[in-house]
């Protein structure tokens, strides 16, 4: 089956303490995003990947950084967690990207990961 | 950064009515997709219409967009149940650095 998975769903953990959430899709696409979703606010892009090796910065990356060494995986990192980034993640992967993160083809979005940092 | 916006941020109707939804942006775009949310889990893709595309339909769904007025607009005809939902509408645009940017959504709820 087509899919996006991301791991943990579910996590809570306390400030400082570094984590990884997994994201992983078995469509062999090119382009992968990470998302966050806040009451209020919608879904903000915080990193992309066109390609292995080539990530770039979303609208809100502050805090976060990835890493795409394989074209399958793209796991965002919080070094350092702190309260304000409590909020619902969401990994999406597309067919194809086109340069500047502009998007050809539909995404399709992970079931999310619930990160509380206290 | 331009946003997209949907409007009306909630929408109630009874069911077999049609539902529609707006989206206004604020720079040109390459395409805009719409998505559709059930609470709490990820998002499903709904339509994508080009910027030179006017009009698209699938099933139930019909998404127009007027790059004049920078706005789409999606209707869902005789509404059901299952259609309870958030539905979202997220543009890229042609720019370089911009990114894709996801409007706040508009909570749907079909009343029985």
């Amino acid at each position: 089956e087509a899919q996006v998975t991301q791991n943990p769903r579910y996590l809570i953990t306390v400030t400082g303490k570094k984590l990884t959430v997994t994201c992983s899709q078995n469509m062999n696409h090119e382009y992968m995003s990470w998302y966050r979703q806040d009451p209020g606010l919608g879904l903000r892009q915080i990193y992309y990947s066109m390609n292995v090796e080539v990530t770039d910065k979303g609208d809100v990356p502050e805090g976060y950084k990835v890493s795409r060494k394989e074209k399958r995986n793209f796991p965002l990192i919080l070094e350092s967690p702190s309260p304000n980034q409590t909020s619902l993640y969401f990994c999406a992967s597309s067919l194809k990207g086109l340069p500047g993160g502009t998007l050809y083809n539909e995404q399709f979005f992970g079931p999310g990961t619930r990160l509380t940092v206290l | 950064s331009q946003q997209g916006e949907e409007d009306p941020q909630a929408l109630s109707i009874q069911e077999g009515e049609n539902a529609t939804m707006n989206c206004s942006y604020k720079t040109s775009i390459n395409n805009l997709q719409w998505y559709r949310q059930n609470s709490g889990r990820g998002l499903v893709h709904l339509i994508l219409i080009r910027s030179n595309e006017r009009e698209k339909h699938s099933g139930r769904l019909r998404v127009t967009l007027d790059t004049s007025k920078k706005s789409s607009s999606l209707l869902i005809t005789a509404s059901r149940a299952a259609d309870t939902a958030s539905y979202f509408c997220a543009t890229d645009a042609q720019k370089r650095d911009d990114k894709i940017i996801f409007g706040k959504g508009t909570r749907l709820h079909i009343l029985p």
